[in-house]
């Protein structure tokens, strides 16, 4: 069975840095193509960054040069280096498997960032 | 950059059928897959249609997606309404390495 368990999330000052994970069952983080998608409170979905099974990366304009995104093949996991944060960072942040296009078949519970003084 | 336009709300009774629409801002929205994912309070999104009109396994056949070319936009079409499927819908597609959401529509069943 697929699973996916975010960790990580809490309060952080403006210009923290914080790392989210997620840790993976039941399939191979490095032999997908994984994604973090982001929902600030009351608001819609926003994608932030995909790692490609190549080790490629990509990221929305919103957090490139800030998050980094990356993955851990021992551990099954996937990270995403948080620096520089701003308050507009806040929100649940969602790992998610993509399938054979870029769609999000699997998705975990999310993990909650909160960036206030 | 490309965006995905989608009503805010829409509301329909119990057992009637009701359409929500996704239009892209440029180019052809055919050009590239769309999803659909339903989001209930408090929980994660969860996929009700996949490249543009393929339900995944346990989605009822009450959902039915669709892409129109003329209007460069898809729809998800929900017949048969229940209480149960009052949600945010998200429509999503992609256009070369970023992933794109629409705003989302909050669906009410009275």
């Amino acid at each position: 069975e697929v699973q996916l368990v975010e960790s990580g999330g809490g309060l952080i000052q403006p210009g923290g840095s914080l790392r989210l994970s997620c840790a993976a069952s039941g399939f191979t983080v490095s032999s997908n193509y994984m994604s973090w998608v982001r929902q600030a409170p009351g608001k819609g979905l926003e994608w932030v960054s995909v790692i490609y099974s190549s080790g490629s990366t990509y990221y929305a304009d919103s957090v490139k040069g800030r998050f980094t995104i990356s993955r851990d093949k021992s551990k099954n996991t996937l990270y995403l280096q948080m620096n520089s944060l701003r308050a507009e960072d806040t929100a649940v942040y969602y790992c998610a498997i993509e399938g054979r296009f870029p769609q999000f078949d699997y998705w975990g519970q999310g993990t909650l960032v909160t960036v206030s003084s | 950059n490309f965006m995905l336009t989608q009503p805010h709300s829409v509301s329909e009774s119990p057992g009637k059928t009701v359409t929500i629409s996704c239009t892209g801002s440029s180019g052809s929205i055919a050009s590239n897959f769309v999803q659909w994912y339903q989001q209930r309070p408090g929980s994660a999104p969860a996929t009700v249609i996949y490249e543009n009109n393929q339900r995944p396994s346990g989605v009822p056949d009450r959902f039915s997606g669709s892409i129109d070319s003329s209007s460069n936009s898809a729809s998800l079409t929900i017949s048969g309404l229940k209480t149960e499927d009052e949600a945010d819908y998200y429509c999503q597609s992609y256009d070369s390495t970023n992933r794109v959401f629409g705003g989302g529509t909050k669906l009410t069943v009275l």
